[in-house]
């Protein structure tokens, strides 16, 4: 596709149920990132894979957190027993991997915990 | 490891006056440094980049920043604010693959 897309764009759930987010990144691009955005704060470093696999995963916050991306195209965030402290805006981002170039985002996944 | 610093979470202009956020960042070799814009309920753009290239950097809307190795700083300005400026800027810095953001400053502009 033209750009970055994610899906749902918005999605609400109970406390304790697991949620599965998608990034679907730009055709070619080897790099992919994960942010978490809380009201008021700028994008908090999450995951970024290189292809298939993740070479930073540091900030995930806990085990409840994983992101695969299978094929080294789109990927996908999964959060398992959800709390209301994880309810934030989500946004993928991806890049040609080339040094110093700009990552280019998606309009973000908006999740709800009630 | 490297952060950046947004000094000023929220900006308020009138319109036709110099827009001007500041950004300090913090890195243990030359970054890479940028300069996003997020409009409500909109991912996030690029506005500009610094990649050592050219100390002063113009980007998108009339805006620009200038590199300051000696003050670690990267502030963004834009000479005359336009209402439709009105957003969420971010700026980041980016290490190899590593990319982190400012907190962001809201700016306001005022008829």
């Amino acid at each position: 596709g033209a750009g970055v897309s994610q899906t749902p764009s918005n999605k609400v759930t109970e406390k304790g149920k697991y949620v599965e987010l998608r990034c679907d990144p730009i055709s070619g691009h080897t790099a992919l990132y994960w942010y978490r955005q809380s009201l008021g704060q700028g994008p908090e470093f999450l995951i970024y894979f290189q292809g298939t696999g993740a070479a930073d995963d540091s900030g995930l916050p806990n085990d409840r957190f994983f992101a695969v991306r299978p094929e080294g195209s789109v990927s996908t965030l999964k959060i398992q027993r959800t709390e209301r402290g994880d309810s934030a805006v989500y946004l993928c981002a991806s890049s040609s991997g080339t040094s110093g170039g700009e990552l280019f985002f998606g309009e973000g996944s908006r999740l709800t915990v009630l | 490891a490297q952060s950046v610093t947004q000094l000023g979470s929220h900006v308020s202009v009138s319109e036709g006056a110099l827009v001007l956020l500041r950004c300090n960042y913090s890195s243990s070799v030359p970054p890479y440094l940028f300069w996003y814009v997020q409009y409500p309920n909109q991912g996030l753009q690029l506005l500009l980049k610094y990649t050592s290239a050219a100390t002063l950097v113009k980007g998108i809307n009339g805006f620009e920043a200038e590199f300051k190795k000696s003050e670690t700083s990267f502030h963004l300005t834009k000479p005359s604010a336009h209402m439709s400026d009105a957003a969420e800027y971010f700026c980041a810095v980016r290490n190899k693959n590593d990319m982190r953001f400012g907190a962001g400053t809201r700016l306001t502009v005022k008829p």
